[in-house]
């Protein structure tokens, strides 16, 4: 089971940048993101498809149709450059496990 | 405040061993299935165990089976990495991961994370 991300996404400041995480059937699974700054603990954006943690500002949602989910950052700050990665906890196959997704680098311009 | 620090990293020839500690605290420990994650130099992230909060159910990645064994002392707070026939491509940084109790795991906390390089 892969989870699949585009590899690098840029944007302007103030403008939203989507990032998408694509599987087959990926609508059937919960999908977590996390934001990973260099040299920092991984941190939870959104879990569940598209709830926010306590203390993530409401620029952070996401989506989940199909065979793709998607993390929006809308207003899009300095301080959110960083790679996200998309993860789901596969099971129900013998075979619990987490997978996570390849990761986007967002830079922005 | 959940506080997760994972220590036992450092340099170790192919095909030696090494054995990672996470100390817990902030949270009732023996009450929490628990995760270790790693992130190789350049890469992603890598999910490489699970240990239920009983020990009873435990799982590794295909990456590491047979190799690392995961465990815990819920009476210490602390959860271990035995990681024996190390090879170059186990260089990594190691994450300590608290996920959350209920419904599809996601991983709420982590520590730091500590480096284990292994090169000749």
């Amino acid at each position: 089971f892969l989870l699949t991300q585009p590899p690098s996404v840029s944007v302007a400041p103030g403008q939203t940048a989507s990032i998408s995480c694509g599987a087959d059937n990926i609508a059937s699974q919960s999908v977590h993101w996390y934001q990973h700054k260099p040299g920092q603990a991984p941190v939870l954006v959104l879990y569940d498809d598209s709830e926010r943690p306590s203390g993530i500002p409401a620029r952070f949602s996401g989506s989940n149709f199909g065979n793709s989910a998607t993390l929006t950052i809308t207003r899009v700050e300095a301080g959110d450059e960083a790679v996200y990665y998309c993860q789901v906890w596969k099971s129900g196959d013998g075979h619990p496990r987490g997978v996570f997704g390849g990761g986007t680098k967002v830079t922005v311009l | 405040e959940v506080y997760l620090v994972e220590s036992g990293g450092g340099l170790v020839k192919p095909g030696g061993s090494l054995r990672l500690s996470c100390a817990a605290s902030g949270f009732i420990f023996s009450n929490y299935n628990m995760i270790w994650v790693r992130q190789a130099p350049g890469k992603g992230l890598e999910w490489i165990s699970y240990i239920s909060y009983t020990s009873n159910y435990i799982y590794y990645a295909d990456s590491v089976k047979g190799r690392f064994t995961v465990s815990r002392d819920n009476a210490n707070n602390s959860l271990f990495l035995q990681m024996n026939s190390l090879r170059v491509d186990d260089t990594a940084i190691y994450f300590c991961v608290r996920p959350n109790r209920d419904g599809p795991l996601h991983f709420d906390s982590w520590g730091q994370g500590v480096l284990v390089t292994v090169s000749s």
